[in-house]
């Protein structure tokens, strides 16, 4: 067990639906992270908080929005998505930067 | 531009057949360097944290070591459920939260 917890771990949607992607951490980390992968690829960075303030936006198109609603939770909303948004959605933690990544198990998301 | 590469891309390793993965890596001022191992369909387990040349790290079967350009990923006598893809990362002193991962190394060991 991983001590970052995603829900879902599955979600198909269609294209004009509005659904929403849950982290939870417990580890006092101050750092959380949205990573996207791909089948065979590494996970790309999407989004960074820090102290609960956006850090970092990879120029992430606007149907996804993040949100950080206290030290220990990370949400990403998902609106008219794309087929090609199809993809294992992470969510991850770190104490600080020079930390490593706690990774949860993700999100299969299947845009249809 | 920070860059990490690693190879080979795939191995198939027989039981207790030792063998070695590479991370190669061009970074300004290495933060630290970071081992991962994945299952399919999970996201990354972490496994260990360089930070200096020289520095080692091991734990039951793998053993981590890192130079100034490089870092490899030895594995001693592997067994059937060490099984996964392997994936380095690296934090360089411009990318604070910006870790840059390597596209892994796929390992599969037969029983």
């Amino acid at each position: 067990d991983t001590e970052v917890t995603q829900t879902p771990k599955h979600l198909v949607m269609g294209m004009t639906n509005k659904k929403s992607l849950k982290c939870e951490q417990h580890m006092g980390h101050r750092a959380m992270y949205w990573y996207k992968q791909k089948a065979k690829k590494p996970p790309e960075l999407m989004f960074v908080y820090s102290y609960e303030k956006l850090s970092i936006n990879e120029s992430v198109p606007s149907r996804f929005s993040p949100e950080c609603p206290n030290s220990s939770l990370l949400n990403l909303h998902l609106h008219a998505l794309q087929p090609e948004d199809s993809a294992l959605y992470l969510c991850a933690s770190s104490q600080g930067t020079n930390s490593p990544l706690h990774f949860g198990n993700g999100t299969r998301l299947t845009v249809t | 531009e920070d860059q990490v590469t690693q190879s080979p891309e795939a191995l198939r390793l027989q039981e207790g057949e030792s063998s070695s993965l590479n991370c190669s890596y061009t970074v300004s001022g290495l933060r630290g360097l970071f081992w991962y191992r994945q299952d399919p369909g999970k996201g990354p387990e972490f496994l260990f944290t360089l930070y200096s040349a020289g520095e080692e790290k091991e734990k039951e079967r793998l053993k981590a070591t890192l130079t100034k350009k490089e870092s490899f990923l030895h594995i001693t006598a592997p067994k059937p459920e060490d099984s996964a893809t392997y994936l380095c990362a690296v934090q360089g002193e411009t990318g604070t939260y910006k870790y840059i991962f390597g596209t892994g190394t796929r390992l599969k060991v037969l029983a």
